[in-house]
């Protein structure tokens, strides 16, 4: 089985602020981990992942994202928020043998104020 | 093409009606994956497809149909549309791995359908 959860619908920060958008995950079995970005009224976009390897992953437009294994968490994050980062974020996880099939948060909402 | 395309971009159906929501990607992923998007619901997955001629269920399977024919396409049925099948719907791909897992996921424009 593998869940995923967003505790927070809505994150408002002032640009030029880091950002931290959270996720928690449950599987059995090693996870893959993945944050997605969508814009309004287009798909979704892929930002970063984890497989293996360093916890701390880099990804596209200057986010990142820890894996904390002892913390089932993988927090997205940014040193200084712009205002066009401003869209709705998932985060997915698979277990390494689910064939593909990722289960997806029910997304975060990141409002950043000029 | 390029990338992953969907048709129609929107539509209006009665219920009933039976309808086809498209979908095409140029990238010669073996995995393809159809998704619908609810308020509060998030990304929930409908049906999938690890390679050409063959399709799996996901979390919501029920009212749809899908087939794959060839690497490209994975169309999805409703056969006979209702109400609560209205959402956004949205195709992805990835690249399936040998040993069976898969890559990120690229995810197409969208479908908004309505069904009155």
């Amino acid at each position: 089985a593998q869940s995923v959860a967003q505790p927070e619908d809505q994150v408002n920060v002032a640009e030029g602020n880091p950002l931290t958008v959270k996720c928690t995950y449950s599987v059995s079995g090693n996870p893959y981990l993945f944050w997605y970005v969508q814009y309004p009224n287009r798909g979704l976009q892929f930002l970063l992942k984890y497989i293996t390897g360093d916890n701390l992953v880099k990804g596209s437009y200057g986010f990142e994202a820890e894996f904390n294994k002892s913390q089932t968490s993988f927090h997205l994050k940014k040193p200084s928020a712009l205002v066009s980062d401003s869209a709705l974020y998932f985060c997915a996880v698979r277990y390494n043998t689910n064939a593909g099939k990722s289960t997806f948060g029910d997304g975060t909402t990141l409002t950043v104020k000029p | 093409i390029a990338g992953i395309t969907q048709a129609p971009t929107s539509q209006i159906l009665a219920a009933g009606r039976r309808m086809t929501l498209r979908c095409t990607q140029d990238m010669r992923h073996n995995a393809m994956y159809w998704y619908r998007q609810d308020l509060g619901l998030g990304l929930r997955l409908i049906h999938y497809s690890n390679t050409a001629g063959t399709t799996g269920k996901g979390e919501v399977p029920d009212g749809y149909s899908v087939s794959r024919a060839n690497t490209d396409d994975f169309p999805l049925t409703l056969a006979s549309a209702v109400p609560s099948q209205t959402s956004v719907y949205f195709c992805a791909s990835s690249e399936q791995l040998a040993s069976g897992n898969s890559n990120e996921q690229f995810f197409g424009p969208g479908t908004r359908l309505t069904v009155l």
